[in-house]
């Protein structure tokens, strides 16, 4: 039968604000987060990353910020624009290589 | 320096029907990872390879498969297609982590939308 969408959350934020985006990872041996950006029609654009020896990582307008204990990963966003507007995921690196295990997603509007 | 380019970006084939992706990653770059982008699953990870091996594999059937050349370049190629197969498939690539359990950043090229009619 026919799969049912994914029901990403939403954030809607006015132009100018903060903006924090949360996830949740499954595995505590993860070592490497990384925030990607997505618009529509277009790959995944990297953002920012963290590995598991960091809590915290700064980048342009960007923070990553990261809790073993509890397993989350935030993403701040710092005057959010209205070109900011796209669905933001994080994503764990399980094994040695390349493997990321990607989150379902967060859509980030920005009003005008 | 030029991204990760996919070709063709747009595909239609009919069920049955076998497809072939191509992927040439970031110069310098020796490791490729494929992914399945399906509004109902997300984000899949299908497969790695690095020097012209599969380092890593996801929990996709036989029917995809893929490889990879000695200019880095790879192919995912899958066989016998099913309508769920419809998806964006993105390629991603990244250098080699040099410390044994690292890995480095991945940076994905738009993708191929196969439809499967």
């Amino acid at each position: 039968g026919e799969s049912v969408g994914l029901h990403l959350p939403t954030l809607s934020v006015q132009e100018g604000d903060n903006s924090i985006i949360n996830c949740a990872y499954s595995n505590s041996a993860s070592d490497y987060f990384i925030w990607y950006k997505q618009e529509s029609g277009k790959g995944p654009q990297f953002i920012i990353d963290i590995r598991s020896n960091m809590d915290k990582r700064q980048g342009q307008r960007v923070t990553v910020l990261l809790n073993k204990t509890v397993k989350h990963l935030s993403l701040q966003i710092a005057a959010t624009q209205p070109g900011d507007s796209a669905v933001y995921f994080c994503a764990e690196n399980l094994e040695y290589g390349n493997k990321l295990v990607f989150g379902a997603g967060t859509i980030l509007r920005v009003k005008s | 320096k030029a991204g990760v380019t996919q070709t063709p970006r747009y595909l239609i084939k009919t069920r049955g029907q076998q497809v072939t992706l191509s992927c040439s990653p970031i110069s310098g770059h020796r490791s490729v990872s494929w992914y399945q982008q399906t509004p109902g699953q997300g984000l899949q990870f299908l497969f790695e390879y690095f020097s012209e091996t599969q380092r890593n594999k996801g929990n996709f059937p036989g029917r995809f498969s893929g490889r990879q050349f000695s200019n880095s370049r790879s192919e995912m190629n899958v066989s016998t297609l099913e309508l769920g197969d419809s998806a964006l498939y993105l390629c991603a690539s990244s250098s080699f982590g040099l410390l044994s359990g690292s890995t480095d950043t991945q940076y994905f090229g738009p993708g191929t939308r196969l439809t499967v009619l």
